[in-house]
């Protein structure tokens, strides 16, 4: 099984529908994130977990909401689907540091489409 | 703005050439960097994390250097093999970035056979 799991791995919805992604980890980590992938733009940080209750914003939260459920659960939520949010999600996860990220773990992430 | 570019955006050489990927930065103050493969339609799987007080990290064919002071890091494979052909992402964490990575666009690597 994977250390990093993401569900679903593939979702096709209409815009203004409400979407979750999931991920959950095997690895004991106490950082979560979630990663946005597009052609041309490469990876983009939406929100960041470093503890159970401690939630970030990343370089493009809107139209982004996250919950960390517990240690190995953080989830993503799309309130109003729109299509511009047509990407590949990465969930990573790493371990803690003192203010330093070590090595990023990647789920295999979940593709959405917004029609 | 603090950017992390990879140059060039694709490569295609013969099965057995010795390659080298390149990596820039614009900020000198980093922690560490690392690099990633992503096969087509899949997540990233981590190659080599160099912290800022090492100069070069191996494993097995791979060999990733830094030079911080010059804002370069560059991933080296040994003796190439179709099965090296991905993606190769680099990603930097810089010191004044709140411990959020940057990732360069990536180098699509094709090894022909």
């Amino acid at each position: 099984d994977a250390d990093v799991t993401q569900t679903p791995r593939n979702r096709i919805t209409k815009t203004g529908k409400r979407i979750m992604l999931e991920c959950s980890q095997t690895k004991g980590h106490d950082r979560m994130y979630w990663y946005r992938q597009d052609p041309g733009l490469g990876l983009q940080l939406i929100y960041y977990s470093f503890d159970v209750k401690d939630i970030n914003k990343g370089e493009i939260s809107d139209g982004y909401s996250v919950s960390r459920q517990a240690q190995a659960k953080f989830s993503l939520s799309l309130e109003s689907a729109i299509p511009n949010q047509t990407a590949l999600y990465f969930c990573a996860t790493s371990e803690a540091g003192t203010g330093v990220s070590g090595e990023l773990f990647f789920g295999e992430g979940s593709r959405l489409t917004v029609l | 703005k603090q950017e992390v570019t990879q140059i060039p955006a694709a490569l295609s050489v013969p099965e057995g050439e010795n390659l080298v990927l390149n990596c820039s930065f614009t900020d000198s103050a980093i922690y560490n960097l690392q690099w990633f493969r992503q096969d087509p339609g899949k997540g990233l799987t981590s190659l080599l994390l160099i912290q800022s007080s090492q100069r070069e990290q191996t494993s097995g064919r791979l060999n990733a250097s830094l030079d911080k002071s010059s804002g370069r890091s560059t991933l080296y494979i040994a003796a190439s093999q179709p099965g090296d052909s991905a993606t190769y992402l680099c990603a930097v964490l810089f010191e004044t970035s709140g411990s959020r990575l940057t990732f360069g666009e990536g180098t699509q690597l094709t090894v022909n056979p």
